[in-house]
Order: C-alpha cells, then sequence, then structure tokens
C-alpha cells in the first residue's frame, strides 16, 4: 500500500492564480481530511469528508473548495490563491471517524 | 470555542531525563485524545491514544494521561533518546455533530546526547 500521497510536494503560486492540490489514499479509509500547518499555529482543519459524495468544513474553510467523487480521492482547490495561503498543507486519512488517522507527507505552498 | 491549547512550545532534555508535554481542551463532551510526532519534512504520525473511559495508558516509554475533570491530559516520554527529538502534537476530538479532530500548536522537543 502506498498509504496517502500528496502532489505536488512544492508548488509556487502568484496571487490570484487557482490550483489543486491533490491527495489519494489506498486504504479504502471513508474519512478523510484537509489541514494547514503554519509556524507556531499548529494544524488547522481546513475541510473534511466522511464518505464519497459528503463534505463539511473546518476551523478554517475560507479560500478553499473540496470534493469526494471517489473515497479514494480528495482534491483541495484554491479559488483566488492569496499570500495569506502560503503554508505546508496535508492530507490525512482514516477508516472512520478521525481516529488513527494517517497523513501525506505534505505539499509546501508559496504565494507570491 | 473548540480550543487545545499545549504547553510548553519548547522543551530542551538531556538525553535520558524525563519529558512531560501538557494539553487542556475546553469542550467537556470530548471523548478521544491522541498524540502525533512529526519528525522534519514529514507528516504527523500518531504514537498513541486515549479515550476518556480510561485514565492513563503506557506503549512503552510514552504514556498519556487524562484528567477529565480538569480538561486537560499530558504525553510522558521517559529514558528520552535523540531520535524522540521531534514537535509533538496533542489533538481532542469535538463532539457535536461534526467530525472534527483539533490539534494543539505543538512541542519541539529537542533531546541533547
Amino acid at each position: 500500500n502506498a498509504g496517502v500521497t500528496q502532489t505536488p510536494k512544492f508548488q509556487v503560486l502568484k496571487t490570484g492564480q487557482s490550483m489543486t492540490l491533490q491527495c489519494a489514499q489506498d486504504m479504502n479509509h471513508e474519512y478523510m481530511s484537509w489541514y494547514r500547518q503554519d509556524p507556531g499555529m499548529g494544524l488547522r482543519l481546513i475541510h473534511y469528508s466522511v464518505g464519497a459524495g459528503i463534505t463539511d468544513q473546518g476551523e478554517v474553510p475560507n479560500g478553499y473548495n473540496v470534493s469526494r467523487s471517489t473515497t479514494e480521492d480528495f482534491p483541495l482547490r484554491l479559488l483566488s490563491a492569496a499570500p495569506s495561503q502560503t503554508s505546508v498543507y496535508f492530507c490525512a486519512s482514516s477508516e472512520t471517524a478521525p481516529r488513527t488517522q494517517y497523513f501525506g507527507p505534505g505539499t509546501r505552498l508559496l504565494v507570491l | 470555542g473548540e480550543n487545545v491549547e499545549q504547553h510548553p512550545s519548547t522543551l530542551s532534555v538531556q538525553e535520558g531525563d524525563s519529558a512531560v508535554i501538557k494539553c487542556t481542551y475546553s469542550d467537556s463532551a470530548s471523548n478521544y485524545f491522541p498524540w502525533y510526532k512529526q519528525e522534519l519534512g514529514k507528516g504527523p504520525q500518531l504514537i498513541i491514544d486515549i479515550r476518556s473511559n480510561v485514565g492513563e495508558k503506557k506503549d512503552q516509554r510514552i504514556a498519556v494521561t487524562l484528567n477529565k475533570t480538569a480538561k486537560h491530559f499530558s504525553l510522558h516520554i521517559t529514558e528520552t533518546q535523540p531520535e524522540d527529538s521531534a514537535v509533538y502534537f496533542c489533538a481532542a476530538r469535538w463532539m457535536d455533530s461534526s467530525y472534527k479532530l483539533i490539534f494543539g500548536s505543538g512541542t519541539r522537543l529537542l533531546v541533547r546526547p
């Protein structure tokens, strides 16, 4: 099993550009989530999904969209990138509710 | 609102000493409290967790204690080793209608050889 994979590893965007961060898991997990990690602020939940077709907002959802068309994939879309979205983004999955979560390696995003 | 406070933000110990990291949470209904370890350049990894029906759980050199009345829980690492150096995060599951796991701000642990 590859576990949780994220692409790209690193991305530079200009303010106003849009992009999609990809996340996939091959463990047949129902629960998936996106976090952003900023210095001194820990991990903050952006959006999460409890199964295909079901998504909900976390602590900091503004500026981000998600969809869950399959169990395996949970992409995160930045609609119009802003410098405040410069961060490291982690995708995670777990069997059902957020118990033992498996994290991906992260995507480092720089918005200029 | 939903909040998990974690202290200290940095901790430096001598190899072989013990390290303790403390967290407090605001939702008295929370019932699941995991601890994650993050090594440089990697995603966090679960190292131990505790549910609200137990007060302490051990796994070799690491242990977690929970005080539901005071709404705080702690991570204890004994006989620290240089490979324990990492950032540690506590978290608490919010027991509203959502399925949120709220994280603390992290503790950078440095074990000096």
